[in-house]
């Protein structure tokens, strides 16, 4: 059963730093890692995807990196804004049959401080 | 460019009423189609998943149904509302293994 952890919960920084979050999973076979931002009380925005084959995707100040071996992914946030406070969540696919049902993490809080 | 709509934004319905939610996406054809529930403390729950008209797979017991009477439209209904249906519940599409888009989410709370 594939399980998604993220790690820490919430986060607080002050602006101008440079953050990462993690990802765990507990099945590495999967087919790619979705990274979603989701605003109170909104729906989730797609911010990367990386493929099984890609070792890093890059957005902006955004760069994620997938260790498929380890199931690991990370998030890493460049000069962080307060505009940036938000949840992240990642995703990975159910490996049962290559389903495209995502399993997701619970999360993690990110408060930028101005 | 591909959009998801979702309605109504928010709802307050009692204990033992129907519901009906509904999400219809744009711009694309034959999309899988997926029903979420996120309530406080337990991340995004999977309900629903759709790979094409008429074929709905359910995720987990529950007091929900969905139907996918077209394409590109996507329903969430219940005959009688439990208190435990509160959440705010999210539809959501994708293609080919791509990206998951989500739509802005209904608050449904029962009272």
């Amino acid at each position: 059963k594939q399980e998604v952890t993220q790690i820490p919960a919430a986060l607080s920084v002050p602006e101008g730093e440079n953050l990462v979050l993690n990802c765990s999973f507990t099945d590495s076979a999967i087919y790619n890692l979705q990274w979603f931002r989701q605003d109170p009380g909104k729906g989730l925005t797609s911010l990367l995807l990386i493929q099984s084959s890609q070792r890093e995707q890059t957005s902006g100040r955004l760069n994620a990196s997938l260790d498929k071996s380890s199931g690991r992914s990370t998030l890493y946030i460049a000069a962080s804004q307060p505009g940036d406070s938000a949840t992240y969540l990642c995703a990975v696919p159910l490996t049962q049959g290559g389903s495209e049902k995502l399993v997701f993490g619970k999360g993690t809080k990110l408060t930028v401080n101005p | 460019s591909q959009t998801i709509h979702q309605w109504p934004a928010t709802l307050v319905q009692p204990v033992g009423s129907p519901l009906s939610l509904e999400c219809t996406v744009e711009g694309t054809s034959n999309p899988n189609l997926y029903w979420y529930r996120q309530a406080a403390g337990r991340g995004l729950q999977l309900l629903f998943y759709s790979v094409g008209i008429g074929q709905i797979s359910s995720e987990v017991p529950q007091n929900l149904s969905a139907s996918r009477p077209q394409d590109r439209q996507f329903i969430l209904s219940s005959k009688k509302l439990l208190l435990s249906d509160s959440g705010f519940y999210l539809c959501a599409w994708s293609v080919r293994r791509d990206r998951q888009y989500f739509g802005p989410g209904t608050r449904l709370t029962v009272t």
